[in-house]
């Protein structure tokens, strides 16, 4: 089936610096979507992309929807400590089948 | 998200017995799905219905059954549970247009000795 590579795996990370996480597939997505997960927490909706070439902010967090509709990144600026969490992307299957295929998510900590 | 609720949170049981987890949701939402999660492989769907009595095999069905007996109301059984199923268990609900984003409940931790 398809399937998402979601790159770092993990990242640990100094207060104020900046992140940066991407997810590719040899599959084409009509959506692209970001998620936080909190420990203890069910995964929580922070971006969602339509349209390829797409970029959308959400305060310190901006999201792209590649070009070609294979890849999508999510950068986080100046981080601060409550940003630490798993965090996951979903692409929406090609023929709005309903269905996400999710990446293996980037573990983030950010020492104060 | 509070809109959608899953019980029990935690559950600790024994290989063979049956387990029903359960799900509801209070947006109306048309779709709904359960997914699992383990360490290291994301979110992998096991079953998702778009309408009451609408029942669809996702990725890793196999050991699962669901029941969606009304729009609110999702339930995912293990009929023989087995140690391998031991992982955080999460239901989704979404809208029925295209690929809208899924809102997620808080979770089941289920381990099976």
């Amino acid at each position: 089936g398809q399937q998402l590579n979601q790159s770092p795996q993990s990242m640990f990370i100094q207060e104020g610096e900046d992140v940066s996480m991407n997810c590719t597939s040899s599959s084409i997505f009509n959506t692209w979507l970001w998620y936080k997960q909190d420990p203890g927490e069910g995964p929580v909706l922070l971006i969602a992309l339509y349209k390829a070439g797409e970029l959308t902010s959400n305060g310190r967090l901006t999201a792209q929807f590649g070009i070609t509709r294979k890849d999508s990144f999510l950068n986080i600026s100046a981080s601060i400590p409550s940003d630490v969490g798993i965090y996951f992307c979903a692409g929406g299957e090609a023929g709005n089948t309903g269905k996400l295929i999710f990446g293996q998510g980037t573990t983030l900590q950010v020492k104060p | 998200d509070a809109d959608v609720t899953q019980t029990p949170r935690n559950r600790i049981t024994k290989t063979g017995k049956r387990i029903m987890l359960e799900c509801s949701q209070t947006k109306g939402h048309d779709r709904m799905y359960w997914y699992r999660q383990d360490p290291g492989l994301g979110l992998r769907l096991i079953y998702y219905s778009f309408d009451v009595k609408d029942i669809n095999k996702g990725e890793i069905s196999d050991g699962y059954s669901v029941s969606r007996q009304a729009q609110a109301k999702f339930s995912l059984s293990l009929e023989s549970a087995i140690p391998n199923q031991t992982a955080l268990y999460f239901c989704a609900a979404g809208t029925a247009f295209g690929n809208q984003p899924q809102h997620f409940g808080d979770g089941t931790r289920l381990s099976i000795l």
